[in-house]
């Protein structure tokens, strides 16, 4: 089955961009008709959406965070990206990364996300 | 675009059924079928407990149901276990937005 592994730094300097990759194995990124999502999660906190791409390039971004937020795919490597700029403290969390929507007896809906990846924290600070 | 509510704690014994609700306005759950609930363990990534209100991935127990009324969606537990404790989000499509979550419900089993 189709899953999904976040990478990257463990630690970003304030104002710097954070760069995480979402590896997908199992299925083709280009298949199905999903988008591909960014989830984060402070320490304690609740779910926080951050954005997603389709693999035509088409993009959603939260609007509390879409001018620092570019999310890309690279159907080749099979994988997609988050880019957050001028990172704070307050971008401390734990990344996610997930499938979103599906299909099932020919009719698709989004905006709801399976399978997860593990998750990676993100820790800003100098 | 503001965070679905949910109630911070909902408690119940073992073999009991205990109601998650979520609420929030016509641009959201009042608006569209795309409600979801996921379960989240301590450590782990949120798992898919519920989409498009009410159905049911494979592999979730028929004991966890979906419902909507009006701005309101219900993630109903029957037949509590012990392994059920865990924090709850629910999460709906939002339109312009478009996707915005609970939250969470730290469910205790007693």
């Amino acid at each position: 089955q189709v899953q999904l592994q976040e990478s990257g730094p463990g630690l970003v300097k304030p104002s710097q961009t954070l760069s995480l990759t979402c590896t997908v194995s199992g299925g083709s990124i280009s298949s199905g008709g999903y988008y591909w999502s960014w989830i984060r999660q402070p320490a304690g906190k609740g779910l926080e959406w951050i954005g997603r791409i389709y693999t035509s390039g088409s993009t959603n971004y939260n609007p509390s965070l879409k001018s620092r937020v570019t999310i890309s795919v690279d159907t080749s490597k099979n994988q997609f990206s988050l880019k957050l700029s001028s990172v704070t403290a307050a971008d401390t969390a734990v990344y996610y990364c997930a499938r979103d929507g599906g299909c099932t007896d020919g009719v698709c809906s989004w905006s709801w996300f399976d399978p997860w990846g593990q998750g990676t924290l993100v820790t800003v600070s100098s | 675009q503001s965070a679905l509510t949910q109630p911070r704690s909902v408690s119940g014994s073992p073999g009991q059924s205990v109601t998650i609700s979520c609420t929030g306005t016509s641009n959201d759950v009042g608006g569209y079928n795309y409600v979801s609930w996921y379960q989240q363990h301590p450590g782990k990534a949120p798992k898919l407990m519920i989409y498009d209100v009410s159905k049911r991935p494979s592999g979730v127990p028929d004991r966890f149901s979906g419902s909507k009324s009006g701005n309101t969606a219900s993630l109903t537990i029957y037949g509590l276990q012990a392994e059920d404790e865990a924090d709850y989000y629910c999460c709906s499509y939002a339109g312009f937005y478009p996707v915005v979550f609970g939250g969470g419900t730290k469910l205790t089993v007693l």
